[in-house]
């Protein structure tokens, strides 16, 4: 059971190059979202999914795309990066609905990725 | 939209001290509120959870209580230990997940 696994773990980009961070799931949950950490801003939600074919924005969508064609992929795509987008992005994923495990979140272990 | 608030750090308490970390959330609804810890070069973990008013989460010594009134859902723990050093983030879901800004402990030998 591999959980949330995310690639590349680094990445380092020029300014306006484009890229997708993966993201894929072995637990048929259907809620997967994507967050940027950042130091003193804590985690902040880009996008997220609560199935497929279903995607919308977090808090900080700008600069940023995704799409959900299936249950256990959601890729990030920067379409043209800036230094601002110098981050940590975590993947998560979760059950939704009322069991006793939904809405817990599992990690992926993150991708470090720098902007030049 | 939905928000959380969560005390600025770092905290820095003696080992054994009591811990508090306060986290005020607001929504529409009825949301699930959970704690989240990352220890030092480590992801985010499940510390503990609350799905409805009055629900008390508990998990390591680490308690919380779910306050529809106030709507708060503050962390505490009666004696902290060394171990306990991370960053502790408050979170809610609602039509989505998301975080307050976490609140770095350190704890002192």
């Amino acid at each position: 059971n591999a959980g949330v696994t995310q690639t590349p773990k680094f990445q380092v980009l020029k300014t306006g190059q484009s890229m997708t961070l993966q993201c894929a799931q072995d637990m048929n949950h259907e809620y997967m979202s994507w967050y940027r950490q950042d130091p003193g801003m804590g985690l902040r939600l880009i996008h997220y999914s609560v199935g497929a074919g279903i995607t919308d924005q977090g808090e900080v969508p700008n600069g940023y795309n995704v799409s959900r064609s299936t249950t256990e992929d959601f890729p990030l795509r920067l379409l043209s990066a800036a230094p601002s987008q110098t981050s940590v992005y975590f993947c998560a994923s979760s059950y939704s609905g009322a069991s006793s495990g939904a809405n817990v979140l599992t990690f992926g272990a993150g991708s470090r990725l720098t902007v030049l | 939209g939905d928000s959380v608030t969560q005390m600025e750090g770092p905290v820095t308490l003696s080992e054994e001290a009591f811990l508090t970390i306060n986290c005020t959330y607001t929504a529409t609804g009825y949301p699930s509120l959970f704690w989240y810890v990352q220890y030092p070069g480590e992801g985010l973990q499940l510390l503990l959870k609350a799905t409805k008013a009055d629900d008390k989460g508990s998990n390591k010594g680490f308690e919380a209580t779910y306050r529809k009134e106030t709507t708060s859902f503050h962390l505490e723990k009666g004696s902290v230990q060394v171990s306990d050093s991370a960053v502790y983030f408050c979170a809610l879901r609602g039509g989505k997940i998301i975080f307050g800004k976490g609140t770095r402990l350190h704890i002192l030998p």
